[in-house]
């Protein structure tokens, strides 16, 4: 089972970069990296999936190294609606899904 | 189409009680599963189901009997409630291949007095 790590929480100021690292050093051969974005009283939403090197979609990029132990999301001029918590996912399989604490990013005017 | 759907939003129990959540999706997925988030958590998955008839246990799955006789519905019972399961529950379903994106319903506010 591939534990993540990740901050608690991260503060960050509209407009900037936000770059969130989880680290996942016993990732198996089939896991995908997912990232989700959760806001209060809301269920988890999904933002993005990579396997390796770098994914890209219109609201976040997925930076993953050769070895595959660590994942970036990369959130680009970040806004006030972006505070939420982000949860990094490593899922070898359908059985052991499991959401960490995620991290609580707060974005400031 | 209506995503994932849950029912109720909102409810109150006392211990002993019995109950069923109710979760459908409209989406022919095959993958659902139930998950439960307490205060300052994460989410924890209860069960899942690979398809019609076919269920198994999650990380905590005591407590909990879940059935899956159609694609669309996967209800989620507390056969006797219990103040530990006071939390809030997500249903979430996806396409099929482990790794896939996940869509969750808005959720099921559950309090066990």
């Amino acid at each position: 089972l591939a534990k993540t790590t990740q901050p608690i929480s991260m503060d960050s100021y509209e407009g900037q970069e936000v770059n969130i690292t989880c680290s996942h050093n016993n990732i198996a051969t089939n896991d995908y990296i997912t990232w989700y974005q959760q806001f209060p009283s809301q269920g988890p939403r999904f933002i993005i999936q990579g396997y390796k090197t770098k994914v890209t979609n219109e609201v976040a990029s997925l930076f993953i190294p050769a070895d595959r132990k660590s994942s970036t999301l990369s959130l680009p001029r970040v806004s006030l609606s972006d505070t939420a918590v982000y949860y990094c996912l490593v899922a070898p399989g359908y059985s052991t899904l499991t959401f960490g604490k995620g991290t609580m990013l707060l974005v400031s005017p | 189409n209506a995503g994932v759907t849950q029912t109720p939003k909102f409810q109150v129990l006392k211990t002993g009680q019995s109950m069923t959540l109710q979760c459908a999706q409209d989406m022919n997925h095959e993958y659902m599963s139930w998950y439960r988030q307490d205060p300052g958590m994460g989410l924890r998955l209860i069960h899942y189901s690979v398809g019609a008839g076919i269920t198994d246990q999650g990380e905590v799955p005591n407590g909990y009997n879940v059935s899956r006789s159609t694609t669309e519905d996967f209800p989620l019972r507390l056969l006797s409630a219990a103040p530990s399961q006071t939390s809030v529950y997500f249903c979430a379903s996806t396409p099929g291949t482990p790794g896939n994106e996940q869509f969750f319903g808005p959720g099921t506010r559950l309090t066990v007095l």
